[in-house]
């Protein structure tokens, strides 16, 4: 199977900084990553796939860089509804797998 | 718009079973794949189990395969997972999940909880 390593697992933040996520696959998925973002109760949201593709709807500050086996989500400008919960998930190969998640906190 | 409705989530003894079902509206159900993905309490997301827009091949995490089934009825537009054999490290709560080819997931239930404890 393949392994999603996401870093840090929790990262404190102010609104405006920018903030960045990486995520690892244990061997190369190519392009086929996606990102989503949780709230508490909530069902995930689709944010970025194919690794830099932005989901209709969600905002530019949003974006994905990488291919292969290192990933990045940016959040150029955190804003106050941005503090939550980020996953990657590759989709190159079942089973689908999902990192561990990011948490975004307030600092 | 799409709508997707699980249920069938309870309270059940270890290696009790359970059916979860997904009723699904707002696209054409036969012709997309679908998902079940799993989030135990306080936990990250956890893929469960696959299947393709026909029924005709299905995937599974290796933590659940031969205990969980999943199959599909396209003239209901609905899915369902089987699930038996249950474990306390099944505890969840479940969402299915829409994808085409390409296995990620714009649109997600709202969840069903499934709780194995004695």
């Amino acid at each position: 199977d393949i392994q999603m390593t996401q870093s840090p697992s929790t990262l404190s933040a102010s609104v405006g900084d920018r903030v960045t996520i990486t995520c690892r696959a244990s061997q190369t998925i190519r392009s086929w990553l996606a990102w989503y973002q949780q709230k508490p109760g909530k069902a995930p949201k689709l944010l970025i796939y194919m690794a830099s593709s932005l989901e209709g709807g969600v905002p530019l500050r949003f974006s994905g860089s990488g291919s292969g086996t290192e990933f990045t989500l940016t959040i150029s400008s955190l804003q106050p509804e941005d503090f939550a919960t980020y996953y990657c998930q590759q989709y190159d190969t079942y089973p689908i797998t999902f990192g561990g998640g990011t948490k975004v906190e307030i600092k | 718009e799409v709508q997707l409705l699980e249920s069938g989530g309870g309270l059940v003894q270890p290696g009790g079973s359970l059916r979860l079902s997904c009723a699904a509206s707002g696209f054409t159900f036969s012709t997309y794949a679908m998902s079940w993905v799993r989030q135990a309490p306080g936990k990250g997301l956890d893929w469960v189990s696959g299947i393709n827009y026909s029924g005709g091949s299905t995937y599974y995490a290796d933590s659940v395969k031969g205990r969980f089934t999943i199959s599909r009825d396209n003239s209901k537009n609905t899915l369902y997972l089987q699930l038996n054999s249950l474990r306390a490290d099944d505890t969840a709560v479940y969402y299915c999940a829409p994808s085409t080819s390409a296995t990620y997931f714009h649109h997600w239930g709202q969840g069903t909880l499934v709780t194995v404890s004695s």
